[in-house]
């Protein structure tokens, strides 16, 4: 299988622990993106990657999140001290971009669950 | 005001039906437009993306775009149960930034 895939697909953790998500994109892809998602809403953007270099984060991204990804391969989202309101999807894409100001269709993988109880 | 409008539905058509799912965006620097099919459960899948005014067919798919009126519009044709789902539109500025914003979807249930 050569698509974008995430680990865990599922995660139920307490209120005040941390919890951390892997991202593995197509091998060839150079840039990946994190997003939230809840029910009835559409991805939220977090933050993306070009290669190993975190490019953007949202300006409503708590400082509770943070994302790597270290060699330009995998990525890894963390968040600390999990709240209620982080119950999500939290999905990873990847794409392809060649050329500065291309952008290219973006790959989903299926997505880590989280539920903080 | 969302930067990605959409009617969240549920549209109902019945089998072989025309389906029009449609979007309005408010940043006029937008230039990338993507349609994404979402089951339930599932992680949004890339249907269509359409880059310049005009219209897109991919088999019973079409994708319209009309950037003065800052309208993007998909076509299902023939639909299917199996179409039954929620379509997403995103939304990109052609710029190193990338990200897609995304509308919240709209809902379409296709009857036998």
């Amino acid at each position: 299988d050569t698509g974008v895939s995430q680990n865990p697909r599922h995660k139920i953790t307490k209120r005040g622990q941390n919890v951390t998500f892997r991202c593995d994109p197509i091998s060839e892809h150079n840039r990946l993106y994190w997003y939230r998602q809840t029910l009835g809403q559409g991805p939220e953007f977090l933050t993306y990657f070009q290669n190993e270099a975190q490019l953007e984060k949202s300006r409503l991204l708590s400082d509770r999140f943070s994302a790597e990804r270290p060699k330009g391969s995998f990525s890894t989202l963390e968040i600390q001290r999990t709240e209620q309101g982080d119950s999500a999807m939290y999905l990873c894409a990847s794409s392809l971009v060649v050329l500065a100001g291309d952008t290219r269709e973006q790959f989903f993988g299926p997505g880590t669950r989280l539920t903080v109880l | 005001q969302k930067e990605v409008e959409q009617n969240s539905g549920p549209l109902s058509v019945p089998e072989g039906a025309i389906a029009s799912l449609n979007c309005t965006y408010s940043d006029r620097g937008s230039q990338s437009f993507f349609w994404y099919r979402q089951y339930s459960g599932k992680s949004p899948e890339l249907i269509m993306s359409i880059y310049s005014n005009g219209d897109k067919e991919d088999g019973r798919f079409t994708a319209q775009l009309n950037k003065a009126s800052q309208y993007v519009s998909l076509l299902i044709r023939d639909s299917q149960p199996s179409d039954s789902a929620t379509y997403l539109c995103a939304v990109n500025r052609n710029t190193n930034a990338g990200k897609s914003t995304f509308g919240d979807g709209t809902t379409l249930t296709v009857k036998p």
